[in-house]
């Protein structure tokens, strides 16, 4: 399995309801990130959390980070048609960087 | 502040032909990253750039691909001898350093090959 995999990985629910997404991941790292992803358009970045933070939160996002376990839950509360997107884990890995993403999992939100 | 940038948005080659993405990073941003994304994948880092230099180009496929980040002007990512297999989306991100943190992406180049 590759850095960066997220479960599950596709996920539909009602307005209204909370969505929690999981990522797990392989090495060491100094943060994780989540970004989303609307159909064919390009990724927004929706928050970090680094290594020694366990949670954070941004507006209706909670991200939590359990590096014993390496993984990192994404929850979305009382969600929206809106948050309908694909929904990504990122982590740098390498002097540089670079970005390695998990498959994404697909969040269908029905009105 | 305008966000990254990339044209053109979408690009129909032929087989052969060569393909030119280009990316204007964030302003004030120096470095910059190329991945690629293919139908129902994530996306896969291909190269790392900053002004003039090329980092980390670990994840570009040996042959008929490049990338150049002149010190005036947008990075470019070049594919001669266009295949079919080349078809996806590709992605570039900037940021203002390389301390691991937050990458801005732009829209994107979808490339059709015919």
């Amino acid at each position: 399995s590759q850095q960066g995999e997220e479960d599950p990985q596709a996920l539909s629910i009602q307005e209204g309801e909370n969505a929690t997404m999981n990522c797990s991941y392989k090495t060491s790292i100094n943060n994780l990130q989540w970004y989303r992803q609307n159909s064919g358009r390009g990724l927004v970045h929706l928050i970090l959390i680094r290594s020694n933070e366990r949670e954070k939160h941004s507006g209706r996002l909670r991200v939590t980070l359990d590096t014993s376990k390496k993984s990192s839950s994404l929850l979305i509360t009382a969600s929206r048609a809106a948050d309908t997107a694909s929904y990504f884990c990122a982590t740098p890995t390498g002097a540089n960087s670079k970005l390695t993403f998990g498959k994404g999992i697909t969040l269908s939100v029905r009105p | 502040n305008a966000g990254v940038m990339q044209n053109p948005r979408h690009l129909v080659r032929r087989r052969g032909q060569e393909a030119r993405l280009r990316c204007s990073p964030m302003k004030g941003h120096s470095h910059v990253y190329w991945y690629r994304q293919l139908p129902e994948e994530g996306l896969k880092f291909m190269v790392y750039l900053q002004k003039e230099n090329i980092i980390d180009e670990s994840g570009m496929p040996k042959e008929r691909f490049s990338a150049e980040f002149p010190k005036e002007g947008p990075s470019i990512l070049r594919i001669q001898q266009v295949v079919r297999g080349d078809s996806a989306a590709y992605f570039c991100a900037s940021s203002p350093g390389s301390s691991q943190e937050t990458q801005y992406f732009g829209p994107g180049t979808r490339l059709l090959v015919l």
